[in-house]
């Protein structure tokens, strides 16, 4: 059973430094999601894409962030200049795309980013 | 603004009770209900999920009820095991979205002691 996975699981940066995380979804599912977690929060919604199409960004996706799919299979996520505070868990989720919408989306371990 | 909101930040159960968790959203475009359970250094696990047409969803031990008019919804773990010891999260979804976004509440600690 291949689920979601993600690369590197955990990342230690200086402030200032520019970090890549990767997300590999289920292989038949088309949609994949990005959320953040911070402490004591429940995921929040970044990005999504549809196959390779980024259709909605969050408003807490800043300039300094940048999400890609570029053949529609994995996921790359880069922050730019970080900051203190982004540190975080980055999650990625992939769902199907059955008739409608596929709400019940899987979520991969996670990436923990410290910024020092 | 937290649109789904899960007020109890931590619950303690003894092995074989039944195990509440509760939920409540503000958002009335909101119509479909997630629960999802978290281990720690894991990703959240889907659990079981309520479509706003039902008010009651079962899977073996997990059951969801949905009161659309209080918009609240419950998560009811009958008997509760150590094993479902973990952070649970309510999520809910817009169905007039077709971007499937989920909302996450803040997640109650489930502790289940023997």
């Amino acid at each position: 059973d291949t689920g979601v996975s993600q690369d590197p699981r955990h990342k230690i940066t200086k402030r200032g430094q520019n970090v890549t995380f990767r997300c590999d979804p289920i292989s038949e599912h088309n949609r994949l999601y990005w959320y953040r977690q911070t402490l004591g929060q429940g995921p929040e919604f970044l990005t999504y894409f549809q196959n390779e199409a980024q259709l909605e960004k969050s408003r807490l996706l800043s300039d300094r962030f940048s999400a890609e799919r570029p053949k529609g299979s994995f996921s790359t996520l880069e922050i730019q200049r970080t900051e203190q505070g982004d540190s975080a868990m980055y999650l990625c989720a992939s769902s199907p795309a059955t008739s409608g919408f596929a709400y019940e989306q899987y979520f991969g371990p996670g990436t923990r980013l410290t910024v020092t | 603004d937290q649109q789904v909101k899960q007020n109890s930040p931590s619950l303690s159960v003894q092995e074989g009770r039944i195990s509440i968790l509760n939920c409540d959203y503000t958002n009335s475009m909101f119509d479909y209900f997630l629960w999802y359970k978290k281990y720690p250094a894991e990703g959240p696990t889907f659990l079981i999920s309520i479509s706003s047409i039902k008010d009651k969803n079962e899977d073996g031990r997990f059951t969801v009820f949905l009161n659309k008019s209080a918009k609240h919804l419950s998560l009811h773990i009958v008997p509760s095991q150590p094993g479902d010891s973990a952070v649970y999260f309510c999520a809910a979804a817009d169905r007039g979205s077709t971007l499937g976004r989920l909302y996450f509440g803040r997640g109650t600690q489930l502790t289940v002691w023997p």
